[in-house]
């Protein structure tokens, strides 16, 4: 089954508001990774995380990864229009000497003028 | 530009029939992959390659084959033993395997009817 879970799976916006996304995994994680898909487009590599804690932002995005390297949040402020689509956290599992790159189901973004 | 390149955009077949789509790659990335994607369901990994001439089955591959005779391409075969063929199809490289950050290439829309 899925082992990593992101929620939620659709998220509306006002224009301006604040949202976060969360991803969860059932196991510790080696790192987690976030791309972007624009509507008819394709995934985007946005950041990654390695170490437990670790906060990364990009403009008005802030990556975080959990102590317990088990789950990460992407928290977007003031969203705007060009926000819009669906955002995947991949996290490595440590299954083998390649690991696995797991992907959640996406956070799809609306987002309302 | 280095990037991905897919083809077709669009692809459609007949039941039945096998259909080969293609990706090539001039990053000089030495590990590929493919994913097939569908809606509400994330990315799932087909078969990924960490060499030429070396190849293994992801977590979807019954119904699919590929082969790598060139660092530059990794060509995917739908056959007609994938029941439920249509789908999205991504190909992305990385620069070394094991969770290292994908470049995706636009996409392949196959359509089987």
């Amino acid at each position: 089954g899925q082992q990593v879970m992101q929620i939620p799976q659709y998220q509306h916006v006002q224009e301006g508001e604040d949202f976060t996304t969360y991803c969860n995994s059932s196991t510790t994680l080696s790192n987690i990774q976030w791309y972007k898909q624009r509507p008819g487009g394709h995934p985007v590599f946005l950041i990654q995380l390695v170490k437990s804690g670790e906060v990364k932002k990009q403009k008005r995005l802030t990556f975080q990864f959990g102590e317990a390297k088990k789950n990460s949040s992407l928290h977007i402020t003031a969203t705007q229009t060009t926000d819009v689509g669906t955002y995947f956290c991949a996290g490595l599992v440590p299954t083998d000497s390649w690991g696995k790159l797991q992907f959640g189901a996406g956070t799809q973004v609306v987002v309302t003028p | 530009d280095g990037g991905i390149t897919q083809s077709p955009k669009y692809l459609f077949r007949k039941e039945g029939q096998n259909v080969t789509l293609s990706c090539e790659q001039n990053l000089n990335h030495d590990a590929m992959y493919w994913y097939r994607q569908d809606p509400g369901q994330g990315l799932r990994l087909i078969y990924y390659s960490q060499i030429v001439n070396d190849f293994q089955k992801g977590d979807i591959a019954e119904g699919y084959s590929v082969s790598r005779e060139k660092k530059e391409s990794f060509p995917l075969t739908v056959t007609s033993a994938q029941k439920n063929p249509t789908a999205f199809y991504l190909c992305a490289s990385s620069m070394e395997g094991r969770g290292s950050p994908l470049h995706f290439g636009n996409g392949t829309r196959l359509t089987v009817t």
